[in-house]
């Protein structure tokens, strides 16, 4: 069964330092998100991106913040300058645009920690 | 705005216990309604979903039937198992977002 995979499961980086969280979709999916989960907190979304441009972003997403679709199969998030509130679960989803068109399948997340 | 309230935790059973994690939600359209378990260190699992009202979903002996009426979609499961022992997150889905609620933590004692 398809799935969405994430890499690195696991990133320690310093504050300050820049950071790319990549997500490969499933592969005929077209409408791609980034969530976050503070630990012990709820998720909560993150952007969402179709059609090579965002199509929501929540108040959380601010200028440190960049997604990009660099080719057919990555789906990355880029934190700019990374801070200690940044430590969290990052999670990638996507969904597809026929069925149940509001399913959105997760992947396995990255935990990020910063230092 | 569209929102999920959902039961608080932490919640412990014994093995073979009955359990029910309520959650109530808000939208303004017509929302599919998710349930999804985190186990330790893992990532989010979809465990079942309701794409309209009156729909049960159901998966590894896990039940929730959407309720319009009562805008609730309420997790059940008749005997529950150690294994069970995880995180359970109820969600809906407006087309382009997911919210999610905060989680309610199980621990399921033998």
């Amino acid at each position: 069964e398809p799935e969405v995979t994430q890499t690195p499961s696991h990133q320690v980086t310093q504050m300050g330092q820049e950071v790319i969280l990549r997500c490969v979709p499933i592969s005929n999916h077209l409408y791609f998100y980034w969530y976050r989960q503070i630990l012990g907190q709820k998720v909560e979304f993150l952007v969402s991106f179709y059609n090579n441009e965002i199509s929501e972003k929540s108040e959380i997403f601010d200028d440190q913040f960049s997604v990009e679709r660099p080719d057919g199969s990555n789906f990355t998030l880029k934190i700019r300058s990374t801070k200690l509130e940044d430590s969290a679960m990052y999670f990638c989803a996507s969904r597809g645009t026929s069925g149940r068109i509001n399913e959105q399948f997760f992947g396995p997340g990255t935990r990020l920690t910063v230092l | 705005g569209d929102s999920v309230t959902q039961m608080e935790g932490p919640v412990t059973l014994s093995e073979e216990a009955f359990l029910t994690i309520n959650c109530t939600y808000t939208a303004t359209g017509y929302p599919s309604l998710f349930w999804y378990v985190q186990y330790p260190g893992e990532g989010l699992q979809l465990l079942l979903k309701a794409t309209k009202a009156d729909d049960k979903g159901s998966n590894k002996g896990f039940e929730a039937t959407y309720r319009k009426e009562t805008t609730s979609f309420h997790l059940e499961k008749g005997s529950v198992q150690v294994s069970d022992s995880a995180v359970y997150f109820c969600a809906l889905s407006d087309n382009n977002q997911f919210y999610f609620g905060t989680g309610t933590s199980l621990t399921v004692i033998p």
